[in-house]
């Protein structure tokens, strides 16, 4: 069955300090996509990053990064030098392609991160 | 480039009232998707089209829930009769055609319906 899970509920951190959101996903299927979004208190999902199955490599985007493990089914997101502007929920999500039929995603329950000023 | 657009941005009906809710996705986006986001959780796949067909419907309420794309491009997403547990926010996405590849899927603001 497909599953992603977001272990860390809420996490507080004091501006300028780095933080990993955590997360786990299963799935049967050997070609799939990983990807993050970011939900801030206005409501819109925004678009951060797709990985997909075949790409292990670790990715950077100024102060995001990102940390794709499939021996342990994990896609770790870490913010460095975190800002007050990165409080938002934050959600992994998995995608199976099926044949082409369709590929839905299917999201964690989320991380709240808050960041203190 | 204009994003996801939807409307209304707020819904407040009484249980077993009826209400719609519209979406347009990104010019030249052929799949479009419908999820519903309970408070607290991730969203939830209700329906997805690829151009004015669909692909996946096996999380909609049929029973009460709606949906159609007649030209390929806007859609309507119907409750009728509203439950109070149909209280959500409902997230219109948009994303190149599937096929072989999973291409990120953009989203538009939300329809916060509120039953009571």
């Amino acid at each position: 069955a497909q599953k992603v899970t977001q272990a860390q509920t809420e996490i507080s951190v004091v501006e300028k300090e780095d933080v990993t959101l955590d997360c786990v996903y299963e799935t049967r299927d050997t070609t799939y996509y990983l990807f993050w979004y970011k939900q801030p208190p206005s409501g819109e999902l925004v678009f951060l990053i797709r990985r997909n199955s075949f790409d292990e490599q670790n990715e950077i985007s100024g102060r995001y990064s990102w940390n794709f493990q499939k021996s342990t089914s994990s896609f770790n997101f870490t913010i460095t030098a975190s800002q007050v502007v990165d409080s938002a929920v934050y959600f992994c999500a998995l995608s199976e392609i099926n044949g082409g039929a369709t590929n839905k995603l299917i999201f964690g329950t989320g991380t709240l991160l808050a960041v203190q000023p | 480039e204009a994003g996801v657009a939807q409307s209304p941005r707020y819904k407040i009906i009484e249980k077993r009232q009826s209400v719609a809710f519209w979406c347009n996705p990104i010019s030249g986006h052929a799949t479009l998707y419908w999820y519903q986001q309970i408070l607290g959780q991730g969203p939830k796949l209700l329906i997805q089209f690829q151009n004015n067909g669909v692909v996946d419907d096996s999380q909609l309420p049929k029973d009460r829930f709606s949906a159609e794309r007649l030209k390929g491009v806007d859609s309507t997403l119907k409750i009728q009769p509203a439950k109070l547990e149909d209280s959500a926010v409902y997230l219109c996405a948009s994303s190149l055609s599937i096929g072989t590849v999973s291409y990120e899927q953009y989203f538009g603001p939300g329809t916060r319906l509120t039953v009571t």
